[in-house]
């Protein structure tokens, strides 16, 4: 398989549910990252991981944790979430963590909290 | 603090050629770059422009002024499946973007 995959691509969850989200990059980079996208809203970052080490963490809360075990693999954890965390939830991977590298975006996780 | 500007829509006829227009402040900035997002599809890398001046791929050319952060994204002969949402991104560390304009191409 090549590129960036993301699982499950769907996901519905109450807000007591633990759940993860796992995302896998075939491309050989060393960057990756987790975005949040919701209807009518620009992108949103959520984290960076460069050489597996968290980068940025833009003041997500704390219901929402990122893991890189590797650098071809990241999870995003969610425990408690609110309805308001239903969204788009897209993982990119790039060579390097610099903006000027080209990002490989997943088809990402429709995910809904009820 | 960082700010950027896109039309939120733009209609433009089959085979018309469309501008679409990025205005952007940012602390810090190494290039901009423009992705593009079907419905229901994943956002996918057009084009970089590191340097000022017009780079060209195909129907699709960018252009970056530094010096007026401004940018802009043309694309030429428009087909209907061009129709889509376009983000700029101005670079830093890591990438910003925007909201998005979105275009629909019509017959």
């Amino acid at each position: 398989e090549t590129g960036v995959t993301q699982t499950p691509r769907h996901l519905v969850m109450g807000m007591t549910n633990k759940k993860s989200l796992k995302c896998e990059q075939h491309l050989g980079h060393n960057a990756m990252y987790w975005y949040k996208q919701s209807a009518k809203k620009p992108l949103e970052l959520m984290f960076v991981y460069s050489l597996e080490e968290r980068v940025e963490n833009n003041s997500v809360p704390s219901r929402f944790s990122p893991e890189c075990p590797n650098s071809s693999h990241l999870f995003l954890h969610l425990h408690t979430l609110q309805p308001e965390d239903s969204a788009l939830y897209l993982c990119a991977s790039s060579r390097t963590g610099h903006s000027y590298n080209e990002q490989f975006f997943g088809p990402g996780t429709r995910l809904t909290v009820l | 603090g960082q700010s950027l500007e896109q039309p939120s829509e733009v209609t433009a006829v089959e085979g018309a050629i469309v501008q679409i227009n990025c205005t952007y402040q940012t602390s810090g900035f190494y290039g901009l770059s423009w992705y593009q997002q079907h419905d229901g599809g994943a956002p996918t890398f057009l084009s970089y422009n590191g340097l000022d001046g017009l780079e060209e791929t195909g129907r699709f050319s960018s252009f970056l002024s530094r010096s007026d952060s401004y940018g802009y994204l043309l694309l030429q002969e428009l087909q209907m499946k061009d129709s889509a949402s376009y983000f700029c991104a101005p670079g830093n560390t890591p990438l910003v973007f925007g909201k998005g304009t979105r275009l629909s191409v019509i017959a």
